[in-house]
């Protein structure tokens, strides 16, 4: 069964500076998505970005990047130039390839907080 | 944009009552998920469907059903609540599977207390 790890419960980061939040999941397919979402505190889950396993080149979405390492099965986030409304907790997810279903597996989360 | 609604955003019910978590989306989704939130346990699917009256058991289904008789509407039961059921209940739709990398869509959330 596929896994996802965040192997930090909690991250801090100075307004404008940059912080990158860990994932690592377990799987031995070799195509799958990965997705990393939002949830501030009004509780809308928010997608930031979305990686094809198949993509080499790295997700961008102004602010965030992703660095996909396949082989290391890491998939971290960036977020540059902190803003205050980057404030939240952030979920690394896993979909497998195939099937008609599309669920995604979830990592326990990481609340970021972003000082002023 | 997708539009998911899940009725109530706040709930509060007793030990022992049945419980409906209604969800509505306006997409027309094939897909639509039931995920529990607890602190530091992430999002746990309870149950999923991919098409009316069609339902799959997520990883934590016990203690819940589903109902999927509208396309667009997702009914998450507990037919007989219990304390360990006070958590918050997401709801999500997605388009059809062929659509992999497409997100899934979800409510504002529903915190449920049972007392």
């Amino acid at each position: 069964a596929q896994t996802v790890t965040q192997s930090q419960p909690e991250m801090s980061v100075q307004e404008a500076e940059t912080v990158t939040l860990s994932c690592t999941y377990d799987t031995s397919e070799s195509d799958y998505y990965l997705f990393w979402y939002k949830q501030p505190p009004s509780r809308q889950m928010i997608l930031v970005i979305r990686q094809e396993a198949y993509k080499q080149q790295n997700a961008t979405e102004n602010r965030f990047s992703v660095n996909f390492q396949k082989a290391a099965k890491s998939f971290s986030l960036k977020i540059s130039d902190s803003q205050l409304g980057d404030a939240a907790m952030y979920f690394c997810a896993y979909r497998r390839y195939g099937g008609s279903q599309g669920n995604l597996i979830f990592g326990k989360g990481t609340k970021l907080s972003v000082k002023p | 944009d997708v539009k998911v609604t899940q009725s109530s955003r706040y709930l509060v019910k007793r030990t022992g009552e049945k419980v409906f978590l209604e969800c509505v989306q306006d997409m027309d989704h094939e897909n639509m998920f039931w995920y529990r939130q607890d602190p530091g346990l992430g999002l746990r699917l309870i149950y999923f469907s991919y098409d009316v009256k069609m339902k799959e058991k997520g990883d934590i289904p016990e203690g819940y059903s589903v109902s999927r008789e509208k396309k667009e509407r997702f009914s998450l039961i507990l037919e007989s609540a219990s304390t360990n059921q006070t958590s918050m209940y997401l709801c999500a739709s997605s388009p059809p599977g062929g659509l992999y990398n497409s997100p899934l869509h979800f409510g504002n959330g529903t915190r449920l207390t049972v007392t």
